[in-house]
């Protein structure tokens, strides 16, 4: 089946540093999108990506879909305290939007004090 | 709108129970997805349905669970009987169906526990 590797695993910056992380895959993807997980809560959407090498921001994240459709990245910028959470990448294959997700493993950022 | 939303938020349970988590999607999404997540697998998509039928249960452990889209509003999942080795956070999530592509949303989950 389909995997998604996603790097880094964990993430411990100070305040005010940009972050980068990323995503690939075996195989090609139509679709990419990255959540945020706050702690007991569910992963929340950030960013849709639908074309090969879009780029798109929303704030201070920017994420692209690469143009090879087996990975993506995600950026953001002057980090705060309230980026402290898990970032999960997910792609779908299908290009008719009824097909499942699938997950990364996730990225962990820590700000540190 | 309220979003995606999952009952109970937390549940203990003793081995061998049956437990029902509950979802109630966004209204007009049409497509259901329940996902598990673990420390050790990360989020896992158990099954999913497209206008209240399932598509993809490839994902469901075992026949101890089953799942059920009655009509567009409501959804449970069920385990009968409970195992300790059950006990993670469970996500319901939904979506509308796009040409371009599916975002899917995501409720606040339910925290299974089973002693």
């Amino acid at each position: 089946g389909q995997q998604l590797n996603q790097s880094p695993q964990s993430m411990f910056i100070q305040e005010g540093e940009d972050v980068s992380m990323n995503c690939t895959s075996s195989s090609i993807f139509n679709t990419w999108l990255w959540y945020k997980q706050d702690p007991g809560e569910g992963p929340v959407l950030l960013i849709a990506l639908y074309k090969a090498g879009e780029l798109t921001s929303n704030g201070r994240l920017t994420a692209q879909f690469g143009i090879t459709r087996k990975d993506s990245f995600l950026n953001i910028s002057a980090s705060i305290p309230s980026d402290v959470g898990i970032y999960f990448c997910a792609g779908q294959s299908s290009a008719f939007g009824n097909e499942k997700l699938t997950f990364g493993t996730g990225t962990r950022l820590t700000i540190i004090p | 709108d309220a979003g995606v939303i999952q009952s109970p938020r937390h549940e203990v349970t003793e081995m061998g129970q049956e437990v029902t988590l509950r979802c109630k999607p966004i209204s007009g999404h049409n497509s259901l997805f329940w996902y598990r997540q673990t420390m050790m697998r990360g989020l896992e998509l158990l099954i999913y349905f497209n206008n209240n039928v399932p598509i993809d249960d490839s994902g469901m452990p075992e026949d101890r669970f089953s799942a059920k889209m009655p009509n567009a509003s409501f959804s449970t999942l069920k385990i009968q009987p409970s195992e300790p080795r059950d006990s993670a956070v469970y996500f319901c999530a939904s979506s509308l169906f796009l040409n371009m592509g599916t975002e899917a949303f995501f409720g606040q989950g339910t925290r299974l526990t089973v002693v």
